[in-house]
């Protein structure tokens, strides 16, 4: 079975740090794109940041760039996001998902977010 | 960023009954529009890519048209199990893809 796996979350205080994990299993994780997205409290879905399967293309968006940083481990199957000066408003769920591609013509290809985890809860509170 | 609006917001409707959700782009983005479901609690499960290809599993009942600045996702008959909040994600300016506010669907 094609699965993702959070895990890392938790309470923590203002200025804190986090390292989140998402285990990858019954596919074959070092061929695949990754992304992390995360929802806040009854808001839509906020991409954070995407990683290339090989190559160590790095992406943020620009409410975590220079404080969050993904990672990934492919012997290990295994994505990664380290959190560091966290904030009220980075409360929220936190999912991992597999990006896919399919050509769409003129070197160009439609992506899409195929496979996610379940999502690991982070909570920034004094 | 590109910025997608859905309309409506919310909507409520019986078994049975045709569904259409509309999203709009801020700009062009030919058909690189995805649709996803998301029920409480759970995480987004991808339905359309590509503007209207059915990704694998989903019910026919579900359908995506459009392309430049806006796109429909249509349920033909809604069903009991599709009480849940829909998104609609240009992927566009891959990898910074950006989601619409979403559109919660009730059954009556």
């Amino acid at each position: 079975e094609v699965q993702l796996v959070e895990s890392g979350g938790g309470l923590v205080q203002p200025g804190g740090s986090l390292r989140l994990s998402c285990a990858a299993s019954g596919f074959s994780f070092r061929s695949y794109e990754m992304n992390w997205v995360r929802q806040a409290p009854g808001k839509g879905p906020e991409w954070l940041s995407y990683i290339s399967s090989s190559d160590g293309t790095i992406y943020y968006a620009d409410s975590v760039k220079g404080r969050f940083t993904i990672s990934r481990d492919n012997a290990k199957k295994s994505l990664y996001l380290e959190m560091n000066s966290l904030r009220a408003d980075d409360t929220a769920v936190y999912y991992c998902a597999r990006a896919s591609v399919v050509p769409a013509g003129n070197n160009y290809y439609y992506y899409y977010m195929d496979v996610w985890g379940k999502g690991t809860t982070v909570t920034v509170s004094s | 960023d590109i910025q997608m609006t859905q309309s409506p917001s919310s909507l409520s409707a019986s078994v049975g009954d045709r569904v259409t959700i509309t999203c709009r782009a801020s700009q062009n983005i030919n058909k690189f529009l995805n649709w996803f479901q998301q029920q409480p609690g759970k995480a987004p499960r991808l339905l359309i890519y590509a503007t209207s290809t059915l990704q694998s599993g989903v019910p026919s009942r579900f359908s995506g048209s459009g392309s430049g600045a806006h796109f429909t996702l249509i349920i033909s008959s809604l069903q009991p199990e599709d009480s849940a909040t829909y998104y609609c994600q240009q992927s566009y300016s891959t990898p910074r893809i950006t989601f619409g506010q979403g559109t919660r669907l009730d059954i009556k």
